[in-house]
């Protein structure tokens, strides 16, 4: 099974400054025969379901602000957050989908400084 | 859009078995993946298993692969998702995801509003 290690936990940033969260996984999750990586970033809120950021580790899902942005490849990669507005404090995950079971990183608490 | 409402939450006692139902309002879930995702109190998420009703392909996550059943109605309207052999620890909000098809199977673009299960004496 591939694991998904987040970094850091939590982060503290202040209002219109970036913030950056890692996610690590096992093994390679770049899939040769497409060039694509197979990983998602969501965001969930307290007493909500997750949403959908970001898919295919740097495709934004519609809807979605373009301060949330994705990078990185093979097993190391950043959702990054320009400009942090405060409803944007939440808690996020990342996941990959290369194989079964499609495993999430244990979380990122993200908070205002 | 298929959106997806989910089942009221339940009480159960250690050893009892509890089943989640997903309906799809919108439209039928057969062409898409439909997984189940576990969050206990406080903590992150669980990917549980999966099922893709027009492929009749199930997958489950090993933690879980004795004690879970993933399944759909003959329509593919509504997913259900039945765990058993329940214990404290599987207390906690289960929520339903849907993903694309094909290539996009993967990832959840819709979330059920999640319910709440309590295993509890």
């Amino acid at each position: 099974d591939i694991v998904m290690t987040q970094s850091p936990e939590s982060l503290t940033v202040s209002l219109g400054e970036r913030a950056t969260i890692n996610c690590k996984s096992s093994q390679s999750i770049f899939y040769n025969s497409n060039s694509r990586n197979y990983l998602a970033w969501y965001q969930q809120k307290p007493g909500q379901p997750p949403k959908l950021l970001i898919y295919w580790a740097s495709t934004r899902e519609s809807g979605v602000p373009d301060r949330f942005s994705g990078s990185g490849s093979g097993t190391d990669f950043t959702l990054t957050i320009t400009s942090l507005q405060a409803e944007d404090v939440a808690v996020y995950y990342c996941q990959q989908y290369y194989s079964a079971p499609y495993s999430f990183g244990q979380g990122t608490k993200l908070e205002i400084k | 859009q298929v959106q997806l409402v989910q089942s009221g939450a339940e009480v159960k006692k250690p050893g009892s078995s509890v089943t989640v139902s997903c309906k799809g309002s919108g439209g039928t879930l057969r062409r898409y993946a439909i997984a189940w995702v576990r969050q206990a109190p406080g903590q992150g998420l669980e990917w549980m298993g999966v099922i893709i009703p027009i492929l009749q392909s199930l997958d489950y996550a090993p933690k879980f692969k004795h004690r879970v059943t993933i399944s759909t109605d003959d329509s593919a309207t509504t997913a259900y998702m039945e765990l058993s052999s329940l214990r404290p620890e599987d207390t906690g909000v289960y929520y339903c995801a849907r993903a694309g098809s094909g290539d996009s199977s993967g990832f959840y673009v819709a979330w059920g509003q999640g319910t709440l299960v309590t295993v509890s004496s």
